[in-house]
């Protein structure tokens, strides 16, 4: 039951666009999500987060928008550089939980163009 | 920000051995790790909440005596995959709680180790 869902493997962008990502969720208990960026051979970091009582947070160039009504939330970067090729994974988790168990999506190929 | 170390990064072992994948806190005392693992296609599981000084706890599903944890120090969680199996095979990795941070932004993950089953 995958309750985190990034229905996109992948995504190509040229650079200087916007890149959008989406997830979708299930589980109506989670009440807050993540973004972690990962590239080849290294670990997923953290990139931004939101809680469920906001709709959106800005951190410079990525921007997170939580729709509840329709439990989908989406990355925006903007503008699209090639540093940003990497594998992005949506997480989600819950305060009821500890804030501790992250339930990750599959992630999306971002390949940004030159 | 913190450094998580694990390693190997990949194994290759014949069918019934045992392997030990480590995972270490280089800059700070990490008192909770966790372990996670991922097939092709599917997404990071998490398997078990690895405690220093007590047991792990155990996803549902995630067989205890098969996947045996030990955290006996606070900046060192391994994982040994016992009379592994083809199924086995996986991408497995870690992280780790920076203490007293309660936001999940001071989670910090290893770059995971790549097993392989023969």
């Amino acid at each position: 039951d995958q309750q985190v869902k990034q229905n996109s493997p992948s995504l190509s962008v040229q650079e200087g666009r916007i890149s959008i990502l989406n997830c979708d969720y299930t589980n109506s208990m989670f009440d807050y999500f993540l973004w972690y960026k990962k590239y080849p051979a290294e670990g997923p970091t953290f990139l931004i987060s939101i809680s469920s009582i906001k709709d959106k947070n800005e951190d410079g160039r990525f921007t997170v928008f939580l729709n509840k009504s329709a439990k989908h939330l989406s990355l925006h970067i903007v503008p699209s550089q090639p540093g940003d090729s990497a594998v992005y994974f949506c997480a989600a988790t819950s305060g009821r939980f500890g804030n501790e168990k992250l339930t990750f999506g599959t992630g999306t190929r971002l390949t940004i163009i030159p | 920000g913190a450094v998580v170390s694990q390693h190997p990064s990949w194994v290759i072992c014949k069918s019934g051995t045992s392997v030990k994948i480590e995972c270490r806190s280089l800059d700070f005392q990490a008192t909770t790790m966790f372990w996670y693992r991922q097939f092709p296609k599917q997404s990071l599981m998490l398997m078990a909440t690895s405690n220093e000084g007590s047991k792990a706890t155990y996803e549902q599903g995630v067989e205890k005596d098969k996947f045996l944890i030990n955290h006996a120090s606070l900046t060192l969680s391994t994982l040994t995959v016992t009379s592994a199996h083809p199924e086995d095979s996986s991408f497995y990795i870690c992280s780790a709680r920076v203490p007293l941070a309660g936001i999940n932004e001071k989670l910090f993950f290893g770059s995971g180790t790549q097993l392989s089953v023969l």
